[in-house]
């Protein structure tokens, strides 16, 4: 599980303010994952990308969140106007390739929104 | 849609004893993966044991092992021995092989786990 790096680890915004993740895969991996973990709740994927790719986007909201993978730097999931209810844990994952080869998805620590 | 569910909302064993947690699944697929991440108090999501539908025999790793059964869709994880560092939420997971559910786990609610001493 070592090498998937998240920053930061938690963070405060009041409403309305912008939320900025960032996650550097292991390395050797091109694929990254963001998911959501509300309270009390298991880890819902959000959004899948490649590197300047976003692939799938499915479970991602589709106002105010958005995800990107430069060909250079981390995978930064960004959260515009935030609001209360966007106080979750977000996890970022990622493999070397998707499941056709089976490879194993690798979570990294995670970082806490809190927005008051 | 897949739909992962484990009915066991909080369980607890005493140290060195074992425990089984359960997990039930649905799906129409024949080939899959399943898994089963453990949580901490840290919050880390660490992958426990990992089982592809495709084998018969259950997955152990260590003193974790699983009872895989592909006709019911279930997937229970045991723990033997338990120690005091098992004590964790545990979450249940599947993954397609192939589409789009290749990259998207499906996860349960969770278990959590208490260890006593």
């Amino acid at each position: 599980n070592a090498g998937v790096m998240q920053n930061p680890r938690h963070l405060v915004r009041r409403r309305g303010q912008e939320a900025r993740l960032r996650c550097s895969p292991m390395k050797g991996h091109s694929h990254v994952y963001w998911y959501r973990q509300l309270p009390e709740e298991g880890l819902k994927f959000m959004v899948y990308l490649q590197k300047e790719n976003i692939i799938d986007e499915s479970g991602m909201p589709k106002e105010r969140f958005s995800a990107e993978f430069p060909k250079e730097g981390p995978s930064i999931l960004r959260i515009q106007q935030v609001v209360r209810g966007d106080s979750a844990a977000y996890f970022c994952a990622s493999s070397q390739e998707t499941g056709l080869s089976g490879n194993t998805i690798y979570f990294g620590e995670g970082s806490w929104l809190t927005v008051v | 849609a897949q739909t992962v569910t484990q009915s066991q909302p909080e369980m607890s064993v005493q140290e060195a004893e074992t425990v089984t947690l359960s997990c039930t699944y649905d799906t129409s697929e024949s080939d899959y993966y399943l898994f089963w991440y453990k949580q901490p108090p840290s919050r880390q999501m660490i992958l426990v044991i990992r089982q592809e539908a495709y084998k018969q025999q259950n997955a152990t790793e260590n003193r974790f092992s699983v009872n895989f059964q592909k006709a019911a869709k279930s997937f229970s994880l045991k723990i033997s021995d338990s120690q005091l560092g098992d004590a964790a939420m545990y979450f249940c997971a599947y993954r397609s092989v192939a589409g789009a559910g290749s990259y998207q786990l499906t996860f349960g609610k969770g278990t959590k786990l208490s260890v006593i001493p």
